[in-house]
Order: structure tokens, then C-alpha cells, then sequence
């Protein structure tokens, strides 16, 4: 079935640091990419999300790109905030009636000032 | 608009009661979402709803567990004979409409503790 790997957190970085999280995923079609964000005692919300092979995907300054030869969906920023602390969750959707999104484990980064 | 609501918050029962869950979608979303979210994990799909009807159940972990859309708005997550395992934060979410590419907006989650 599908499954989505991702780096095991905490990842604590200091304040204007470049910022990873890797995503790999296992499908058996063509899926859409998403990473999900959670604050600080609030719900998911989408961050970002791609829809097809090379599409690159950005918000609030993070960006990833949907590679199919690697099948990975990293999450990348060029300089990190305070407030970009969170819990970050990359998923995919397979589609074709099968909707629901499959969830990695998320990754909880803490931004030091 | 509101966003996705979900009522109780908190939920605490015994184990072996009856407990129902409730879910409001964003208005006009014809696509609702149930997953399930275990201390450190990433949210599990349980059941999809296109409209009234059940599309995809595949995520359901047994017969104790139930959802019902009755007029394609509001949807009840109802689990039987509950069991310690079950605790965990229970999650909807929903789209303008069904498809990979969509976009779910999640409601803030009811946490349930079975003792």
C-alpha cells in the first residue's frame, strides 16, 4: 500500500538557518503531494501541495518539489523563524476514489531565537 | 465562513460504552473526511464521504467502528463497545469536492480517552 517516510524530529535550528525536511513516498500510481502544518495548539492546515511530477509548490516561503524519479517531496526554507515552530506532516492523495490522505509520521522543528 | 467544526472537544467514557462523534464541513463542501490521529503519529484515514454515501471505507479498523452522512452535510462517527486503543484524537476534514488534488481543511479534532 502507499506509505509516506519522513525524517524523525526534533529538528532544532537556530533563527534565519536553512531548514530540510525530507519526504519519500511509496505509490502505485501517480499521486498529489502535500505538506500539512500544525501550530502550536491549533489544527492541520496545508502548507503547500503538488499535483504532478516537477511541479514545485510554495507558501509563506517554503518550497518543495514533487520529484517522481526520486519519489520524494522535500520541504525546504531558505531562512527559518521563530514561528515557523511546528509540527510538519507531509501526505498524498492517490486519488481515483481512493482519496483519503496518507500521513507521515511528522517532523517537529523548533526554531531557537 | 466558519471552518470545519467538531463537537465534544474532549470526550472521556469507559471502556465497552457507545460513543458518537460530530462533525459541521465548510458549507457547500460535498466531500467529508474521518481520520484518527495516536500520540506521535501521523493522522490515520478512516472513511470518506462523497455527498451521502460512504466512497471509501477501507480505513475503518473494524465493525465497532461506524459513520453516516444522513443528508450530506453533518456527519456522526459512531464506535461501539469502546476499548482502551481507541483513545486517540479523532479528526474530519472537508473539500469543495472529491479528488486527489483538493484541498482538505481540517476541523481542530475531538480527543477521545476510554478508560
Amino acid at each position: 500500500g502507499d506509505s509516506v517516510t519522513q525524517m524523525e524530529g526534533p529538528v532544532t535550528l537556530s533563527e534565519e538557518a536553512f531548514l530540510t525536511i525530507n519526504c519519500t513516498y511509496t505509490a502505485t500510481g501517480y499521486p498529489s503531494l502535500f505538506w500539512y502544518v500544525q501550530y502550536p495548539g491549533e489544527g492541520l492546515q496545508l502548507l503547500l501541495k503538488a499535483t504532478k511530477a516537477d511541479d514545485k509548490g510554495s507558501n509563506k516561503g517554503f518550497e518543495a518539489t514533487y520529484r517522481k524519479e526520486t519519489t520524494s517531496f522535500h520541504l525546504e526554507k531558505g531562512s527559518v523563524q521563530v514561528s515557523d515552530s511546528a509540527v510538519y506532516f507531509c501526505a498524498l492523495s492517490e486519488g481515483g476514489g481512493a482519496d483519503g490522505l496518507t500521513f507521515g509520521k511528522g517532523t517537529h522543528l523548533i526554531i531557537q531565537p | 465562513g466558519a471552518g470545519v467544526s467538531q463537537t465534544p472537544s474532549n470526550k472521556v467514557t469507559e471502556k465497552g460504552k457507545y460513543v458518537e462523534l460530530r462533525c459541521d464541513p465548510i458549507s457547500g463542501h460535498t466531500a467529508l473526511y474521518w481520520y484518527r490521529q495516536s500520540l506521535g503519529q501521523g493522522p490515520e484515514f478512516l472513511i470518506y464521504f462523497q455527498g451521502t454515501g460512504a466512497a471509501d471505507d477501507s480505513g475503518l479498523p473494524n465493525d465497532r467502528f461506524f459513520a453516516v452522512r444522513p443528508e450530506g452535510s453533518v456527519s456522526t462517527l459512531k464506535i461501539q463497545r469502546t476499548e482502551r486503543g481507541d483513545s486517540a484524537v479523532y479528526l474530519c476534514a472537508s473539500s469543495l469536492t472529491s479528488g486527489d488534488q483538493e484541498t482538505q481543511y481540517f476541523g481542530p479534532g475531538t480527543r477521545l480517552l476510554v478508560l
